[in-house]
């Protein structure tokens, strides 16, 4: 499998601008999750899935932020719109369970919002 | 709620010295622990896992041992090589009071210089 993938890897955008960020898991994995990355934050849990149903967003940081999971190869992570403050790398990760169960990160996405 | 709490970095290291990074948790009832790893520009990886009191997780020279009676799983390793500078993540899973969630610690930088 080539594990989860993420799209882009890179981004950079304007203020304002609407933001699209891609995750496709490892095919077969029940759960799917969504993590912000930044020096001052570290990691938080931003969202998470099971069955392509979103079970707990309650680490959304606002109403600008949105994810679906349309079907259970594809996520998406939209930031409309962007801010300054929104900028780092924003991870995805799938499981297949929960648990003991072993989370599988993406290479993650660096966001730049100037 | 559950918590991790790492030692705070960064740690630099001499090729071959010992490495030990304390990880001590709250939680209620009988998480599951972990060390994640993340090289730079990577997404995070499992390193090693104990899903019970007393488990010893191994894997490539670092080990820990989840220890109930002093909520640590400590991790060490006996001989540090230059590629293992990295960002090692304490977390854990209780299922039983945060659902699907991994609690991550703050991460601790690890830099081993030849």
């Amino acid at each position: 499998d080539a594990g989860v993938i993420q799209s882009p890897r890179h981004e950079v955008t304007e203020m304002g601008q609407e933001v699209t960020l891609r995750c496709k898991p490892i095919s077969g994995h029940d759960y799917l999750f969504w993590y912000r990355q930044t020096m001052m934050r570290g990691l938080e849990l931003l969202i998470y899935f099971n069955n392509n149903v979103p079970i707990d967003d309650s680490g959304m940081p606002e109403d600008r932020f949105s994810a679906k999971m349309p079907n259970a190869s594809f996520s998406t992570l939209k930031i409309q719109p962007s801010e300054p403050r929104d900028s780092a790398v924003y991870f995805c990760a799938s499981s297949s369970g929960t648990g003991a169960e072993t989370q599988y990160f993406g290479p993650g996405t660096r966001l730049l919002v100037l | 709620g559950d918590s991790v709490t790492q030692m705070e970095g960064p740690v630099t290291l001499s090729e071959e010295a010992f490495l030990t990074i304390n990880c001590t948790y709250t939680a209620t009832g009988y998480p599951s622990l972990f060390w994640y790893v993340q090289y730079p520009g990577e997404g995070l990886q499992l390193l090693l896992k104990a899903t019970k009191a007393d488990d010893k997780g191994s894997n490539k020279g670092f080990e820990a041992t989840y220890r109930k009676e002093t909520t640590s799983f400590h991790l060490e390793k006996g001989s540090v090589q230059v590629s293992d500078s990295a960002v090692y993540f304490c977390a854990l899973s209780a299922p039983e009071t945060s659902g699907s969630r991994l609690t991550f610690g703050e991460g601790t930088q690890l830099t081993v210089n030849p």
